[in-house]
């Protein structure tokens, strides 16, 4: 199974500010068809979780643009631009490239 | 407008089946594979299985020997079968497609005698 590594588990941000989130695949993502299939949800407190980013970094319906995700065949980042309080929740990443589907442990990102 | 809704009941006893139920509109199985994701409460993300839209379905390795995923396109639902439950599979369940661009609002299940 495709393992996925995210850094950090939580991280603390000042509203306006920035964050990132890292993660790692242990086999590249990359297909044969040159997409990456790597995808980024966030999950708000009692809620299901909502896609952000797929295939790396396309933004996904209604995901506002300070949300955006690069990276190359087995590193990846999620950035936030300009932190707001509707961002508070556990960011996951997740691969689609094979069975089983894979996910990261999760980050959670609090507010300063 | 695409929706899915899952349904089952909320508690089993241990060594008992689970059936849940999702319930799809807006979009045609046959179209669109259907997943299944679940989330011991204060965990990760654990993805179940898929009901692909040609009807093949594929099994997370370590639940394959319990689980089953089969449908019902005449009614726009997938059905979660998982037996010899424990303790351990209490959790949140939740259907997702397109993929996990949409996920239904979850259903909790607790093993409990």
């Amino acid at each position: 199974d495709i393992v996925m590594t995210q850094a950090p588990l939580s991280v603390s941000v000042t509203p306006g500010e920035s964050a990132s989130i890292s993660c790692r695949s242990s086999k590249s993502l990359l297909h044969s068809n040159g997409i990456t299939y790597v995808y980024w949800y966030l999950q708000k407190p009692g809620k299901s979780p909502q896609l952000l980013i797929y295939r790396m970094s396309n933004l996904a319906s209604g995901v506002p643009d300070r949300f955006s995700g690069s990276g190359s065949e087995t590193d990846f980042t999620l950035k936030i631009s300009r932190v707001e309080a509707e961002d508070v929740g556990i960011y996951y990443c997740g691969q689609l490239l094979e069975n089983p589907n894979t996910f990261g442990a999760g980050t959670k990102l609090e507010l300063k | 407008q695409v929706q899915l809704k899952e349904s089952g009941p909320g508690l089993v006893q241990p060594s008992q089946t689970l059936s849940l139920t999702c319930t799809v509109s807006g979009f045609s199985l046959m179209d669109y594979s259907v997943h299944w994701v679940r989330q011991p409460p204060g965990k990760g993300l654990e993805w179940m299985g898929r009901m692909k839209y040609d009807g093949d379905t594929y099994y997370n390795s370590a639940l394959k020997s319990r689980l089953s995923i089969s449908r019902d396109t005449s009614k726009s639902q997938v059905f979660l079968k998982m037996n010899s439950l424990q303790t351990e599979d209490t959790a949140i369940y939740y259907c997702t497609s397109h993929p996990f661009a949409y996920w239904g609002q979850g259903t909790l299940v607790t093993v409990s005698s």
